[in-house]
């Protein structure tokens, strides 16, 4: 069972805006910065949000991270069928003093 | 660009033990932190240990006292070691470069280790 929690998945249509949340506790996500990771099933996870809401180069701005509390959400805007994906959050743990992660939420466009 | 390539067996037997090997290009190995990471579908993503730039190592508790990593600087690689392996760590390893605030920055392609007897 991951640390963070995220629905297993969200769905929507072409155009449509999508929010992904993610929920920890004071140690992790009330304490550290969140990043958002997109993965293509059978590849590698890519950065798609870092330090709560800056986008890596190359990452459209129809995808926006927020922070409050001891919860973070990704919201995709404007959905095309190419954001079908997997996403999950990441914290660095206080308690832990290691990385912990959400269990994933597919997004089917 | 920094790139990090995963080596390493694909298939073991319960109780032996995991030698997998992050080669590092473009950085070199004692400018930055370095992490470890496996996916597996029943437990998701989990943290094994980082590596920091200092020399210094992280394991997540869950690991030991079976997991140890080797940093070879000439080399530019790290080898993770998992001793007693069972089925339950059926996963795919990664490693990542560890940017600390910035999050885990660059990821290796990842490689898939199956234990099985």
């Amino acid at each position: 069972q991951s640390i963070l929690t995220q629905p297993p998945s969200v769905s929507g249509t072409p155009g449509q805006t999508v929010t992904i949340s993610c929920s920890g506790d004071r140690s992790n996500i009330g304490d550290h910065s969140v990043h958002w990771y997109r993965q293509v099933p059978g590849t590698a996870p890519k950065a798609v949000i870092y330090l709560d809401t800056q986008r890596p180069s190359g990452v459209p701005d129809r995808l926006s991270g927020s922070k409050s509390g001891t919860s973070a959400s990704l919201t995709i805007s404007g959905l095309q069928s190419e954001d079908e994906a997997d996403y999950f959050c990441a914290t660095w743990d206080g308690g832990l003093s290691g990385w912990v992660f959400g269990g994933g939420t597919t997004l089917t466009v | 660009q920094v790139q990090l390539q995963e080596s390493g067996p694909g298939q073991l037997k319960p109780s032996e033990t995991l030698a997998l090997t992050c080669h590092i290009s473009g950085a070199f190995i004692s400018s930055s932190y370095w992490t470890w990471v496996r996916q597996s579908p029943g437990k998701g993503l989990e943290w094994i240990g980082s590596v920091f730039s200092s020399g210094s190592l992280s394991y997540n508790p869950s690991f030991q006292p079976r997991v140890t990593f080797l940093i070879d600087i000439p080399k530019n690689q790290i080898t993770l070691t998992l001793v007693s392996m069972t089925l339950g760590d059926s996963a795919v390893y990664y490693c990542a470069r560890d940017s600390g605030p910035s999050g885990l920055t660059d990821w290796g392609q990842g490689v898939q280790v199956t234990v099985s007897s």
